[in-house]
C-alpha cells in the first residue's frame, strides 16, 4: 500500500535561512508523481511542486526545490532564502494510478514558523 | 480565488442529519476530487470523479455519497452526520485524470461541524 511519511511534526527556521522538510514514500509503482503542497493558517490548499518517478532531474519552482532520491524513496522539499510568509502547514503528496483512475495521498504535514 | 468554488464555507448541524456540500472547478477542468482534513487523521481522499464517472475511490463512508453532473459541478452529500464527521471537507479539480504533472487546484474548503 502506498505511505507518505512526513517525520517533522514541526521545525522553526531563521528569516532569509534555508529549510529542508523531510518526506519519504513507499509504493509498488513504476510510475507515481510527488507534490508538496502549503497551506497557510488561511486554510487554503496552494500547490507548490511536482516531481515524476521517471523525471531525471530535481524539479525547482522559484524558491522551492525537491531534493529526489528514488533510491531512499525520499523527495525532500528545499525552500531556499526563507520568508515570514512562508510558516504555513506544509504537505508532502504522491499519486499513483493509471489511465482509470488515480489516488493523491498526503502525509500528515509540517508546520514551518519562520522567525523574524 | 483559485477558481475552483466551495459551498457553503461554513455549515453547523446536529447529529443524524444530512448535508450536501457543492463545488464547482476550475473552468476546462474535467476531474473533481474530494477530500476530508481533521486533525486527527489528516487529509484523506475520499473519491474522485472525470467528465462524470467514478474513477476512483478512498476511504470514503458508505453514509457519504457524491456524484458529478453534467455541467462538471460535484455535491458531496453527508447522511446520518456524526461528531466524528466534523472536518474541513475540501474539493481538488484537474484537467485530466491525472496524469499531467502539475497538482491539483483547491477550493477554499467546507467546515463542517456537527453538533
Amino acid at each position: 500500500a502506498q505511505k507518505i511519511t512526513q517525520t517533522q511534526p514541526g521545525m522553526f527556521v531563521q528569516e532569509k535561512e534555508a529549510v529542508t522538510l523531510d518526506c519519504t514514500y513507499d509504493t509498488s509503482d513504476p510510475s507515481y508523481g510527488l507534490f508538496w503542497y502549503k497551506q497557510p493558517s488561511s486554510g487554503e490548499m496552494i500547490f507548490l511542486i511536482y516531481q515524476g518517478s521517471y523525471d531525471q532531474q530535481n524539479a525547482t519552482e522559484g524558491r522551492y526545490s525537491l531534493n529526489f532520491q528514488k533510491a531512499r524513496k525520499s523527495a525532500n522539499l528545499v525552500i531556499s532564502a526563507s520568508q515570514l510568509g512562508d510558516s504555513a502547514m506544509y504537505f508532502c503528496a504522491m499519486r499513483e494510478g493509471d489511465t482509470g483512475g488515480f489516488k493523491t495521498i498526503f502525509g500528515a504535514g509540517t508546520r514551518l514558523f519562520v522567525k523574524a | 480565488d483559485s477558481g475552483v468554488t466551495q459551498t457553503p464555507k461554513h455549515l453547523i448541524t446536529a447529529t443524524g442529519q444530512r448535508v450536501t456540500l457543492r463545488c464547482s472547478p476550475r473552468s476546462g477542468d474535467l476531474s473533481v476530487y474530494w477530500y476530508q482534513q481533521s486533525l486527527d487523521q489528516g487529509l484523506q481522499f475520499l473519491i474522485q470523479y472525470y467528465n462524470g464517472e467514478e474513477r476512483a475511490k478512498g476511504n470514503i463512508l458508505e453514509r457519504f455519497s457524491a456524484q458529478q453532473f453534467p455541467d462538471l459541478h460535484s455535491e458531496l452529500n453527508l447522511s446520518s452526520l456524526e461528531l466524528g464527521d466534523s472536518a474541513l471537507y475540501f474539493c481538488a479539480s484537474s484537467t485530466t485524470t491525472g496524469t499531467a504533472n502539475y497538482g491539483y487546484t483547491f477550493g477554499s474548503g467546507t467546515r463542517l461541524t456537527v453538533v
